[in-house]
């Protein structure tokens, strides 16, 4: 059962380079969320998306793009990489009848 | 104000204690609360979901919400080293929302 999963687990970018996380879910969930962690923060909402073709920003989008092409996949994509952009993501999802959100083990990601 | 508080800590307390942590919220459209334990370098683990005002025990977890006063609480009983992590409460409306995170607070359990 793996729910959902991200890839990579840690990355090193350089400034002004580009990447994509990825996310899978394997529930069926329309619901899914990216988040990051700073340390000593809780997770803030970076974008949403609450079905295939549907996405929305969330508390922090600048820098960032999504896209869900698919139920399972929502990739999460930063364009020209800043130091700013140094933490941990989190992808979740949810199904719309539930209350319970799951979480990816993370992706940890350094800017230098 | 924030939309979430939580005392980051850390808390530190002796094996066998009763464990009392605590949010305060401003959004009263909040409607489904939760407790998030986080092991380091890993992501949240879902520990106590409760909807509108109440209390929900689960084994030696117990939390409470009191919506008039947007207050919630995460008490646990008998605490173990293996208790030691940061606790995130998180709360969200309804429908597609997603959750707003308190920055957690981080229990250490001395054996």
């Amino acid at each position: 059962n793996a729910g959902v999963t991200q890839t990579p687990k840690f990355r090193i970018l350089k400034i002004g380079q580009s990447m994509t996380l990825q996310c899978t879910q394997d529930m069926n969930h329309n619901y899914m969320y990216w988040y990051r962690q700073d340390p000593g923060m809780g997770l803030k909402l970076i974008y949403y998306s609450v079905g295939a073709g549907i996405t929305d920003k969330g508390e922090v989008p600048n820098g960032y793009n999504v896209s869900r092409s698919t139920t399972e996949d929502f990739p999460l994509r930063l364009e020209l990489a800043a130091p700013s952009q140094t933490s941990v993501y989190f992808c979740a999802s949810l199904m719309p009848s539930g209350n319970t959100i799951y979480f990816g083990e993370g992706s940890w990601l350094t800017v230098v | 104000q924030k939309e979430v508080e939580q005392d980051p800590g850390p808390l530190s307390v002796p094996e066998g204690a009763i464990v009392s942590l605590n949010c305060t919220y401003s959004n009263s459209a909040f409607q489904y609360f939760m407790w998030y334990r986080q092991y380091s370098r890993k992501g949240p683990e879902l520990l106590m979901y409760t909807y509108s005002s109440g209390n929900k025990e689960d084994g030696r977890f117990t939390a409470q919400v009191d919506k008039s006063s947007k207050y919630i609480s995460l008490f646990i009983r008998d605490s173990q080293p293996s208790d030691s992590a940061t606790y995130l409460c998180a709360m969200r409306g309804g429908g597609a929302d997603g959750l707003t995170f308190g920055k957690g607070t981080h229990l250490i359990i001395q054996p």
